[in-house]
């Protein structure tokens, strides 16, 4: 069976460039997590979806970071302009349900120069 | 105060070495726990849930106690392959669920 797939795995942008992240959870995951990791912390959550809705998004900025999950299935997460601060490791996450286990993807190393 | 702490360690220890790590929480409705690894420049991936009675997986010991609010990961005969960050993970329900991760222990097992 697939893991979580997440493109691109590297990307290196300078300030103020827009970046996209994109995630396809396990089929059958109806639960979708997106996390930064900074050096030396623990994930810290920036959105999480029930299906197509995104149910907590208390965490994400909302000034710059946009996500979606039009259909259900995989989603982008989006920095629109990206800061220096935003460097750090994008991963995604998917569950059968919010206190089951989560299967984390691979992770997406974002660089803003 | 953080909601979930940890020591960063490192805790360097030899092989074959019984090494013990706690997590402390401080949201009373924290209701699942959890350990994570995670391997330098890897994803998290489970290692085993935290239940009340505690739980054993191996060389793998788990343990709660909500009484006082925290969880230890007790891990015997220390391998080389454990070296890594292991994560404290709590999920708390309040208004949702919400997961929260530690910052991660680390652990370094030499020959």
């Amino acid at each position: 069976e697939a893991g979580v797939v997440q493109s691109p795995r590297y990307k290196i942008i300078e300030k103020k460039q827009p970046v996209a992240f994109w995630c396809n959870p396990i089929s059958g995951h109806n639960t979708l997590y997106w996390y930064l990791q900074n050096l030396g912390q623990g994930p810290e959550l920036l959105i999480r979806y029930e299906n197509e809705e995104a149910v907590d998004d208390s965490q994400l900025p909302k000034d710059r970071f946009s996500a979606e999950r039009l259909k259900g299935v995989d989603s982008t997460l989006k920095i629109q302009p990206a800061e220096l601060g935003d460097s750090a490791v994008y991963l995604c996450a998917s569950s059968t349900g919010v206190v089951n286990e989560q299967f984390f993807g691979p992770g997406t190393r974002l660089t803003v120069l | 105060r953080k909601e979930v702490e940890q020591d960063p360690g490192p805790f360097n220890v030899p092989e074959g070495a019984t090494v013990a790590f706690n997590c402390t929480y401080s949201n009373s409705a924290s209701q699942s726990f959890f350990w994570y690894r995670q391997d330098c420049r890897k994803e998290p991936k489970l290692l085993m849930s935290v239940y009340s009675s505690g739980n054993e997986d191996g060389r793998f010991t788990a343990q709660l106690n909500r009484a006082s609010q925290y969880i230890s990961l007790l891990i015997r005969d220390s391998k080389l392959s454990d070296s890594a960050t292991y994560l404290c993970v709590v999920n708390i329900r309040d208004s949702s669920y919400k997961l929260i991760f530690g910052s991660g222990t680390r652990l370094l097992v030499r020959p």
